[in-house]
């Protein structure tokens, strides 16, 4: 079985652009969750998508939003970059009964690097 | 603000030798579990055991929990070099459902294991 799949490993932006990164979960996997990991801040929930709805949200400002397609799929993107920004971006995969199972498996991650 | 405290932060060892990590958290939970991370690469799902579970076993892995006291600990026995990596704990919250795809992690253990 597949895991899940992250891409693009690794970006470099510049300030002020935007960036979408992607993730396909584990086949039969309906839920999608996102992840920033920083040195300072360690890793914090950005949102959750289960069946092309968002379920939860994180405190992150409205420049991060992301999507679900209905072959589960993800995006998350982040407009108008600040150096703040850098950092790994791990997507989450699971089956999404969140009350019964909360199992997630994780994409190697996207490294954004802002400059 | 993260959930789970981990302790020690960072912990050297032999090979060969057991190595302990500990996580407490705050709030009730419906499973608890635990993630290996290899030098800023994505994360490995290690074991989850659940609010009801006392202990896990999964290889040369041993979880507890203790849910009177909040806490959680990780047990590696007969390490090896190639257990270098840093641990988390995660948590989910046992609110009424609306925590969905929400895990909440510690600052993790940065385990190092000499050859």
């Amino acid at each position: 079985k597949a895991g899940v799949t992250q891409t693009p490993r690794y970006l470099i932006k510049t300030r002020g652009q935007q960036v979408t990164l992607s993730c396909s979960p584990i086949s039969g996997h309906r839920s999608v969750s996102w992840y920033q990991q920083t040195p300072g801040q360690g890793l914090q929930f950005l949102f959750e998508y289960f069946s092309e709805t968002q379920r939860n949200k994180g405190n992150f400002p409205g420049r991060f939003s992301g999507r679900q397609f209905s072959n589960s799929r993800s995006e998350m993107n982040v407009s108008t970059l600040e150096l703040g920004d850098s950092a790994l971006y791990l997507c989450a995969s699971s089956l999404g009964q969140w009350q019964v199972n909360t199992e997630a498996f994780f994409g190697q991650g996207t490294r954004l690097t802002v400059v | 603000s993260q959930q789970g405290e981990e302790d020690p932060q960072a912990l050297s060892i032999q090979e060969g030798e057991n190595a302990t990590m500990n996580c407490s958290y705050k709030t009730s939970i419906n499973n608890l579990q635990w993630y290996r991370q290899n030098s800023g690469r994505g994360l490995v799902h290690l074991i989850l055991i659940r609010s009801n579970e006392r202990e896990k076993h999964s290889g040369r892995l041993r979880v507890t929990l203790d849910t009177s006291k909040k806490s959680s600990s990780l047990l590696i026995t007969a390490s090896r070099a190639a257990d270098t990596a840093s641990y988390f704990c995660a948590t989910d919250l046992n609110a009424g459902g609306t925590s969905y795809g929400k895990l909440t992690f510690g600052q993790g253990t940065i385990l190092t294991v000499h050859p």
